[in-house]
């Protein structure tokens, strides 16, 4: 069965300055991958995906993610953080060639510091 | 406007007072899901649909029943709650069946408060 880690339980960071949010998965061939994110009092919304081609995939509010095969990461990045972006963010996993039920990171809380 | 549709949005019961949930998608998703999210714990499936009257256990089902009699509605019924159900619940659907890569919609999530 696949299973997801998220690291980081929090982030700090200022808001202007980069960001790095750590998913790694456990999974036999390439799943699929997703990230969420959770603003205050919100369910969550699709930020991007991947699924096959470029492993630099895009997505909504200004957010990237890069697959990288090799270590088995999948992790979300933004080059300036505005104070709009304090959000849960959520990374999820679905096999690719079986049950198309997703698999959940435990969350990573990012604080925008002004 | 595509989306899922939780209510209440709020609730306070006391113990052992049923209650039900319920979740509606207007997307004619196969699949829909129950979660719960506590501080600490992430995300945690209580019970998921693949389709009308197919229903299954997620990894947190006790103390939980769901029903799934229309394509569109997945009720949670809670039939004697108690105070750690306590919790944020949420309602969530996708394209099923050969639809591995689509994403999860979900609802904007049912505060529940058991005293």
């Amino acid at each position: 069965a696949q299973s997801v880690t998220q690291p980081d339980i929090h982030i700090t960071v200022s808001e202007g300055a980069s960001l790095e949010l750590r998913c790694n998965y456990s999974y036999g061939a390439t799943p699929y991958l997703f990230w969420y994110v959770q603003s205050p009092g919100q369910g969550l919304q699709l930020l991007l995906k991947y699924f096959s081609g470029d492993t630099l995939v895009q997505g909504i509010k200004g957010f990237e993610a890069e697959f990288k095969r090799s270590q088995s990461s999948f992790n979300l990045r933004k080059p300036s953080v505005h104070w709009s972006d304090a959000a849960e963010y959520f990374c999820a996993v679905v096999a690719s060639g079986g049950s198309y039920i997703p698999t959940f990171g435990r969350g990573t809380s990012l604080i925008v510091h002004p | 406007e595509a989306q899922v549709t939780q209510n209440p949005r709020y609730l306070i019961t006391v113990t052992g007072k049923k209650l039900t949930v319920t979740c509606s998608q207007n997307m004619n998703h196969e699949y829909m899901s129950w979660y719960r999210q506590d501080p600490g714990l992430g995300l945690r499936q209580i019970y998921y649909s693949m389709n009308v009257e197919v229903t299954d256990k997620g990894d947190v089902p006790e103390g939980y029943k769901v029903s799934r009699k229309e394509k569109r509605n997945f009720p949670l019924i809670l039939e004697s709650p108690s105070p750690n159900q306590t919790s944020l619940y949420f309602c969530a659907s996708k394209m099923g069946l050969g639809h591995q890569n689509s994403p999860l919609h979900f609802g904007n999530g049912t505060r529940l408060t058991v005293t």
